[in-house]
């Protein structure tokens, strides 16, 4: 078990660019969620994916976002034409998801990728 | 919709004192609470979880108490050390997702 990995983990660009994030999530786990965190306040949902199917969407995820899951395994998460207000933290988690109740399991975090705009 | 909030937002202590951080949460049909602590800069680690069941989780020196009715969670710190200093958030599971409070930072003064 090494963790849930994010790339890169610091990343600086100019207003108006493309920026792509990676996770990679535990290798069993078939959720994977994506949240942002801004300066002094806790994360926020963006979206889930079960397998390679996103499944919810938060209204926060405008339409220059997108994420994808392919093959259900890693997931890249593409903000467009980046504004000063995407400046956060874009965390990564994944938790496993049992059929047999409710979904009760820890979400496990990864180290997050900071994006600063300028 | 789900709103967290966490009291105090900042709390300093010196070495040895107890430490109480405190959750509400407005939405008690919630599956599960966990206390999370975060490093300036890094991710999220968890500390405990508490199942929507439970009435409390302990680990070392660390006990977290739920009472899912009234919507609220402290979490205790016994002993607190100059290593305990962070920030604590605290997240209620809603069905697939977790809502955040704004999470308390800590400083322990050696």
């Amino acid at each position: 078990d090494t963790g849930v990995s994010q790339n890169p983990r610091h990343k600086i660009t100019k207003r108006g660019q493309n920026v792509t994030f990676r996770c990679d999530p535990i290798s069993e786990h078939n959720r994977l969620y994506w949240y942002r965190q801004t300066l002094g306040q806790g994360p926020e949902f963006l979206t889930y994916f079960q397998n390679e199917a996103q499944l919810e969407k938060s209204r926060l995820l405008s339409d220059r976002f997108s994420a994808e899951r392919p093959k259900g395994s890693f997931s890249t998460l593409e903000i467009q034409r980046t504004e000063q207000g995407d400046s956060a933290m874009y965390l990564c988690a994944s938790s496993p998801f049992r059929t047999s109740g409710t979904s009760t399991d820890t979400q496990y975090f990864g180290p997050g990728t900071r994006l600063t705009v300028l | 919709k789900q709103e967290v909030t966490q009291i105090p937002a900042a709390l300093s202590v010196p070495e040895g004192e107890n430490l109480v951080l405190n959750c509400s949460f407005t939405d008690s049909a919630i599956y599960n609470l966990q206390w999370f602590r975060q490093d300036p800069g890094k991710g999220l680690t968890s500390l405990l979880l508490i199942q929507s069941s439970q009435r409390e989780q302990t680990s070392g020196r660390l006990n977290a108490s739920l009472d899912k009715s009234s919507g609220r969670s402290t979490l205790y710190i016994a002993a607190s050390q100059p290593g305990d200093s962070a920030t604590y958030l605290c997240a209620v599971l809603n069905d697939y997702k977790l809502s955040f409070g704004a999470g308390t930072t800590v400083t322990v003064r050696a």
